[in-house]
């Protein structure tokens, strides 16, 4: 258990309906990422938080998916109108800022919630 | 762009023979490596990582990489494999950008026979 957890840890839904899904990383850690992972795929990034500011987004990330951390918290994905195109293991990790602008911090990734679209 | 390739989808080996999971990699700078393990129904857990220290790293669970500049690699080894060892292995690099992305490799899935 890296302490990042996610919820839920399965959805199923179907397809045109709206699914969102909770990230809570490491209490301390004021970086959060959003990866997607497709069956026999390695994880693919979708969209960075630096506290409460969203900084970068994928261009996997098509006018359906928004994402938000109020206050530099908790993350939430939102999906709208779900393809089966979504159908997807989505993935939440976090680390801290590094105080040295050149070191790479190692991200905590959380258990994944594992959509499936119908 | 950063990216990493590895070079084998599936591994199999015996339990308690040695373990080579293979992973070149492409960069413009000298990179940050990370060796991710994936157990089916749980989380990616880090087995290791490099940052420019010694080129040889040591990881958890007897795991350990060697970063060759001259031949783009970072390849993973353990000396005898373990039952438990069997799952999903990354190569993974971190973007040279601010926000510093990981960018994984296709995976490696281990399997280990009795």
């Amino acid at each position: 258990d890296t302490g990042v957890s996610q919820d839920p840890r399965h959805k199923i839904t179907k397809r045109g309906q709206n699914v969102t899904f909770r990230c809570d990383p490491i209490s301390e850690h004021n970086r959060l990422y959003w990866y997607r992972q497709t069956l026999g795929q390695g994880p693919e990034f979708l969209t960075y938080f630096q506290n409460e500011a969203q900084l970068e987004k994928s261009r996997l990330l098509s006018d359906r998916f928004s994402a938000e951390r109020p206050k530099g918290s908790f993350s939430t994905l939102e999906i709208q109108r779900t393809e089966q195109g979504d159908s997807a293991m989505y993935l939440c990790a976090s680390t801290l800022l590094p105080q040295v602008r050149s070191r790479v911090d190692t991200q905590y990734f959380g258990p994944g919630t594992r959509l499936t679209v119908l | 762009a950063q990216s990493v390739t590895q070079l084998d989808s599936h591994v199999s080996v015996s339990e308690g023979t040695p373990v080579l999971l293979r992973c070149n990699y492409s960069s413009s700078y000298s990179p940050s490596l990370f060796w991710y393990v994936q157990h089916p129904n749980k989380g990616l857990q880090l087995l290791l990582k490099y940052t420019s220290a010694a080129t040889l790293v040591k990881g958890i669970n007897g795991f350990e990489a060697e970063f060759k500049k001259s031949e783009t690699s970072f390849h993973l080894t353990k000396p005898s494999a373990h039952m438990s060892d069997a799952a999903e292995y990354f190569c993974v690099v971190s973007d040279d950008t601010g926000f510093q992305k990981l960018v994984f490799g296709t995976g490696t899935r281990l399997l280990v026979s009795p």
